[in-house]
């Protein structure tokens, strides 16, 4: 069964636009780890933002957040003032299995941004 | 720049050869992975290695085969592959623990003839 779903296999915005990007997940364990990471043409995957399960407060990381909601099994990814460099891949991803050392991938989002 | 090094950067090589994929890290990270990526999908796990042990092994055919001579180095090595395994190869480290990220190397783009 998929464990991470993404929706929107592509978004369009526009520059200096806020976009979100939608992340759900299903698991059974109280305990585990939502990540984000964007993958350029380029092909390196760079690690954007981190959720744990059991923080209270939304995780930031400059113009990154993180919505999440727990009770609807959320993680929704929030980029601020989009920037040109920001057309990308993002795939939303969960750790999972014993000692949560599998990080599984859901399908991602194509970003892409315009003048 | 990445603290994750993967070599070589591209590789061709024909169904008979064989050829290893490299992968360093300097982060004193003890679990390492390696993915692999076909175009336009998520990158899927094939092996992770925590403190130098093969620990998870998602039923990968036995034509790759990893190892890990020490904390720093991660080797895939490759013989007979179909063209069908072309793809990107991805590295990655982590602390162990439910809330490290993984810290992905540039990739190898390997390509079977």
């Amino acid at each position: 069964a998929q464990k991470i779903t993404q929706t929107q296999p592509g978004m369009f915005v526009q520059e200096k636009e806020a976009v979100t990007l939608d992340c759900t997940y299903d698991t059974s364990d109280p305990s585990y780890g939502l990540f984000w990471y964007k993958q350029p043409s380029s092909g390196e995957m760079i690690f954007l933002i981190y959720q744990g399960s059991y923080d209270q407060q939304n995780a930031t990381e400059g113009r990154y957040s993180l919505n999440f909601q727990k009770a609807r099994k959320s993680a929704n990814l929030v980029i601020s003032a989009s920037q040109l460099g920001d057309s990308a891949m993002y795939f939303c991803a969960m750790r999972e299995g014993a000692g949560f050392q599998k990080l599984v991938f859901g399908t991602g989002t194509r970003l892409l941004v315009s003048p | 720049d990445t603290e994750v090094t993967q070599t070589p950067k591209h590789l061709v090589m024909g169904m008979t050869n064989k050829k290893s994929l490299k992968c360093e890290q300097h982060m004193g990270h003890r679990a390492m992975y390696w993915y692999k990526q076909k175009a336009k999908k998520p990158p899927e796990l094939m092996f992770v290695y925590s403190y130098e042990k093969l620990s998870i092994n998602e039923s990968v055919p036995s034509r790759f085969s990893p190892e890990c001579p020490n904390s720093s180095l991660l080797n895939l090595h490759l013989h007979a592959l179909q063209p069908e395994d072309s793809a990107l190869y991805l590295c990655a480290s982590s602390e162990t623990g439910r809330n490290s990220p993984l810290h992905f190397g540039n990739g190898t783009r390997l390509t079977v003839t």
